[in-house]
């Protein structure tokens, strides 16, 4: 129940176009999902993030799409460039003061490539 | 500002010996992170610390692993002795209001250890 479960492994997008990536998450108490963006030989960065209680957030060319029904999310790049090129993570974080929480939960990665 | 410091970055060492990791948080956080990443793989959390506490050591194996963190500032992960499934990346992070469910942990670039 603490999985996030992320897909595809891999993606390749031609430069302009979307690139989408989904998580899905079993836990209904995470309240909090972030999604990471990891460069080679760096840690990972925060991107953007969301909370349940709104179903899309969006920064620049970055939105996270939300569905707490279905207990999914996704990242959407706009206009991919090849900068964007990384391995993006997504997470869940439950704030309540219980065993397991209050901790990164990631999913598996994607890793993205965006062809000029 | 400094973000979170890490060393060394690579580390390669004979199965059985030991090895130890250190970080320095940014500035002002009280909440210190150590996880493990492996080859393709999300960051998984071995240790919380608040302040001087480890908080949530409960994926920590405690068999090998030790972690400390005197006077609620820089970190020391060790493994004595390694075994060749160690090899991973560790990463440390941090963060200022770990309770916030809006609380955004930021990483270092993580040390990579190679067991032989």
């Amino acid at each position: 129940q603490q999985q996030v479960k992320q897909s595809p492994q891999s993606l390749i997008v031609q430069k302009g176009g979307i690139s989408i990536i989904n998580c899905a998450y079993e836990n209904t108490a995470f309240d909090y999902f972030p999604w990471y963006q990891q460069f080679p030989g760096k840690g990972p960065a925060l991107l953007i993030a969301i909370r349940p209680d709104v179903s899309e957030k969006k920064e620049g060319r970055f939105t996270i799409s939300f569905n707490k029904s279905a207990k999914q999310f996704s990242l959407h790049i706009m206009d991919s460039q090849p900068g964007d090129s990384a391995t993006y993570f997504c997470a869940a974080f439950s704030s309540r003061r219980i065993q397991g929480a209050q901790k990164l939960v990631f999913g598996q990665g994607t890793r993205l490539t965006i062809n000029p | 500002e400094a973000g979170v410091v890490q060393s060394p970055r690579y580390k390669i060492i004979e199965k059985k010996q030991p090895v130890a990791f250190w970080c320095n948080p940014i500035s002002g956080h009280n909440t210190l992170y150590w996880y493990r990443q492996n080859l393709g793989q999300g960051p998984e959390l071995l240790i919380r610390y608040e302040n001087e506490e480890a908080v949530d050591d409960s994926q920590l194996p405690k068999d090998r692993f030790s972690a400390e963190r005197l006077k609620g500032v820089d970190s020391t992960l060790k493994i004595q002795p390694a075994e060749l499934g160690d090899s991973a990346v560790y990463l440390c992070a941090s963060s200022f209001r770990p309770r916030s469910s809006t609380d955004t942990q930021y990483f270092g670039p993580g040390t990579r250890l190679t067991v032989l």
